[in-house]
């Protein structure tokens, strides 16, 4: 266990669906991300909050949406999808200085 | 640009040494290293800053060349626990350093067999 939650582990849907990621954080950190990783790809930033403000926005599609209420919870909502968003979608917390990040367990999702 | 990270792979025995490397272009601020085991999430290892000293973790160290623009991690007497992809990452390009802008390398798949 790494204080980093995210739910659901798993996530099918269709390219029609809308369905959303959530993260969650009790580390007291001000920073959170969600990070895409996909097979034989590196680690991809998607989004930063810092003081639940997007500091980050990786050119990421905007079929993709985040959005961080407070600084303890992180959501990613997801509306018409493509097949190659197909991956593994890490969320991670840390302060804002030269520490380390928490990820969590990660939501594997697959677009079908 | 992402830092390059060599070798892809390596497969060891255990009690055997390895030595991973993460290159960039451009200069370097600093140095993130992970380790993410299969199925489970991203660990960090340690940070090496510009300027700072060389870091260890249990049996894990690196060391970080400002000139080469290279980091370096070093495995020595490697154990079963070892095995996992690390990566690398390094502050994104523009982001002034920041170091919650991380570009990561695209892993080194480090086996070790009994």
């Amino acid at each position: 266990e790494t204080g980093v939650t995210q739910t659901p582990r798993h996530l099918v849907m269709g390219m029609t669906n809308k369905k959303s990621l959530k993260c969650e954080q009790h580390l007291g950190h001000n920073a959170m991300y969600w990070y895409k990783q996909s097979a034989k790809k590196p680690l991809e930033l998607m989004f930063v909050y810092s003081l639940e403000e997007r500091v980050e926005n990786n050119s990421v599609p905007s079929r993709f949406s985040p959005e961080c209420p407070n600084s303890s919870h992180l959501f990613l909502h997801l509306h018409t999808l493509q097949p190659e968003d197909s991956a593994l979608y890490l969320c991670a917390s840390s302060s804002m200085q030269n520490t380390e990040a928490f990820f969590g367990q990660g939501t594997r999702l697959t677009v079908v | 640009q992402q830092p390059v990270q060599s070798p892809q792979a390596v497969i060891l025995r255990e009690g055997e040494d390895a030595v991973i490397n993460c290159s960039s272009s451009k200069a370097l601020y600093s140095v993130h290293w992970y380790r993410q085991k299969h199925g489970e999430a991203p660990v960090f290892l340690m940070i090496l800053l510009k300027g700072g000293e060389q870091m260890r973790h249990e049996k894990i160290s690196a060391s970080f060349n400002e000139k080469k623009q290279q980091s370096s991690l070093y495995l020595t007497a490697s154990q079963l626990s070892y095995s996992g992809t690390y990566f690398c990452g390094t502050p994104k390009e523009g982001s002034g350093g920041s170091n919650y802008k991380l570009t990561f390398g695209k892993g080194t798949l480090l086996t070790v067999n009994p």
